[in-house]
C-alpha cells in the first residue's frame, strides 16, 4: 500500500532562516505529488504541485519543492522563512493510476517561525 | 465564489449516539472526498463521490460509518453508535473531476469529539 511519510513532526526555526521539509513516499509507480499547508484558523490549502516535466516546483509564496525518483522524495524547501509561514504543512500522494485521485498523506509538519 | 463549507463545526456527543456530518461542495465539483483526521495523525481517506457512480468506500473504518451524496451536491456522513476512536477532525473535499491531476478543495472541517 502507498505510504508518505515525514521525518519532522515539529520544526522551530528564526524568520529569515532557511527550510527544508522532508518527505518520501513508498509507491514505485508513477505518482503525482503535493504539499498542502494549513494555517491557524484556516482551512487546508494546495502549496505546490508536481505532475511531471521539470523537478523542481515552485509554488505560492516563495515556496518550491523538489522531486528526486531514485529517493522517492519530493522536500519541500524555502529560503527564508517569515513569520507567517507559521502553520501545519502535509505532504501528499496520488498514483495516476489510483482510481478517483484519492490522496494519501503525510502524518504533518507543524512549523513554528518565531519573529 | 463560495468555497466548501461543512457543518456542524464542532459537534460534541455521548459515546453510543449516531452523528450526521454535512459537507456543501463547491458548485459544479463532480467529486466529493471525506477524510478523517485523527490526533497527531495526516489524514485518511474514507470515502469518495464522483457523479452518479457507485461511491468508493475502501476507507471507511467499520460498517458504523456511511455517506450520501444526492448527485452533484451535498453529501452527509453518518457514524452510528459512536466510539471514542471515533474523536476526529472530519474534512471534505471536492474537486472538478477524479483525475489525480485535479486539486481538491478543502472545507473547514467538522471537530467530533466523542465523550
Amino acid at each position: 500500500a502507498q505510504s508518505v511519510s515525514q521525518h519532522n513532526h515539529h520544526v522551530i526555526l528564526s524568520e529569515a532562516a532557511s527550510l527544508e521539509l522532508g518527505c518520501n513516499y513508498s509507491y514505485g509507480g508513477t505518482v503525482n505529488l503535493f504539499w498542502y499547508v494549513q494555517y491557524p484558523g484556516q482551512h487546508l490549502q494546495l502549496l505546490l504541485k508536481y505532475f511531471s516535466g521539470d523537478p523542481l516546483v515552485k509554488g505560492i509564496k516563495g515556496f518550491e519543492a523538489e522531486f528526486i525518483k531514485s529517493k522517492f522524495s519530493f522536500n519541500l524547501r524555502k529560503p527564508s522563512v517569515q513569520w507567517s509561514d507559521t502553520a501545519e504543512y502535509f505532504c501528499a500522494v496520488t498514483s495516476i493510476y489510483n482510481q478517483g485521485g484519492k490522496l494519501i498523506f503525510g502524518q504533518g509538519t507543524e512549523l513554528s517561525v518565531k519573529p | 465564489g463560495a468555497g466548501v463549507s461543512q457543518s456542524p463545526s464542532n459537534k460534541v456527543t455521548e459515546k453510543g449516539k449516531d452523528v450526521e456530518l454535512r459537507c456543501d461542495p463547491i458548485s459544479g465539483h463532480t467529486a466529493l472526498y471525506w477524510y478523517r483526521q485523527r490526533l497527531g495523525q495526516g489524514l485518511e481517506f474514507l470515502i469518495y463521490f464522483q457523479g452518479n457512480s457507485a461511491p468508493d468506500k475502501s476507507g471507511l473504518p467499520s460498517d458504523r460509518f456511511s455517506a450520501e451524496r444526492t448527485g452533484e451536491s451535498v453529501s452527509t456522513l453518518t457514524i452510528q453508535r459512536t466510539q471514542q476512536e471515533d474523536s476526529a477532525v472530519y474534512l471534505c473535499a471536492s474537486s472538478p473531476g477524479t483525475s489525480g491531476y485535479n486539486e481538491q478543495f478543502f472545507g473547514p472541517g467538522t471537530r467530533l469529539t466523542v465523550l
